[in-house]
């Protein structure tokens, strides 16, 4: 594809409710990563994905966060049981390899009411 | 932890004016990325650079990475509107995979 795609790209939410966010990354790019912007804010690294190794979830807020990456491609973010400080903007990035700089997608607004 | 500082936070300045914007930490990075993000949008990679004292120009733009890789600069010359949005500084490094982002400094360039 042209660039990396999220969607959807904005979400509003029930306190309690799950939620899942999609990205679909750079054809060919092997390195997906999520970060969380807050209003204003810099951006929080969440998780990141590397070929076919193991994620590094280090960045994740709380067990309520969790994400996949099928097939080496899609990846999507569920966030269980939302609460109002989950609002933020989800962004998802994705390089051709480990540690290149990084296509951001427009990311999803997520709104916890 | 590697954390990276950005000041000012905020800067407003009127068209035509020269500026420049700061990133700096403790840590060593093997990189230093820039992106700007306007508003809606994600961040839009600008430059990296990987050698200390290294130098590189963007037109207006000219980055800077200090010579022991721990901080870097982003000075532009004769700033237009189309110039206004977050600038964020991004450090890379050997030991872990993800990049660490400093805070921002939002620029806007009045006409």
């Amino acid at each position: 594809g042209a660039g990396v795609s999220q969607s959807p790209s904005n979400k509003v939410t029930e306190k309690g409710k799950d939620v899942e966010l999609r990205c679909d990354p750079i054809s060919g790019h092997t390195a997906l990563y999520w970060y969380r912007q807050s209003l204003g804010q810099g951006l929080e690294f969440l998780i990141y994905f590397q070929g076919n190794s193991a994620p590094d979830k280090s960045g994740l807020p709380s067990d309520r966060f969790s994400a996949e990456r099928t097939g080496g491609s899609v990846s999507t973010l569920t966030i269980q049981r939302t609460q109002q400080e989950d609002s933020a903007v989800y962004l998802c990035a994705s390089s051709a390899r480990q540690r290149f700089p990084l296509h951001f997608g427009n990311g999803t607004r997520l709104t916890v009411t | 932890t590697q954390l990276l500082e950005q000041s000012p936070q905020f800067l407003s300045i009127q068209e035509g004016e020269n500026l420049t914007v700061y990133c700096n930490s403790s840590s060593v990075f093997s990189s230093l990325q820039w992106y700007r993000q306007e508003p809606g949008e994600g961040p839009v990679l600008l430059v990296t650079v990987v050698t200390g004292g290294e130098v590189k120009k963007l037109k207006r733009l000219t980055f800077q990475f200090g010579d022991a890789r721990k901080d870097s600069s982003l000075h532009i010359t004769a700033a237009q509107p189309g110039d206004t949005g977050l600038y964020l500084c991004a450090g890379g490094s050997n030991y872990g995979q993800n990049f660490v982002f400093g805070p921002g400094t939002r620029l806007s360039v009045l006409p």
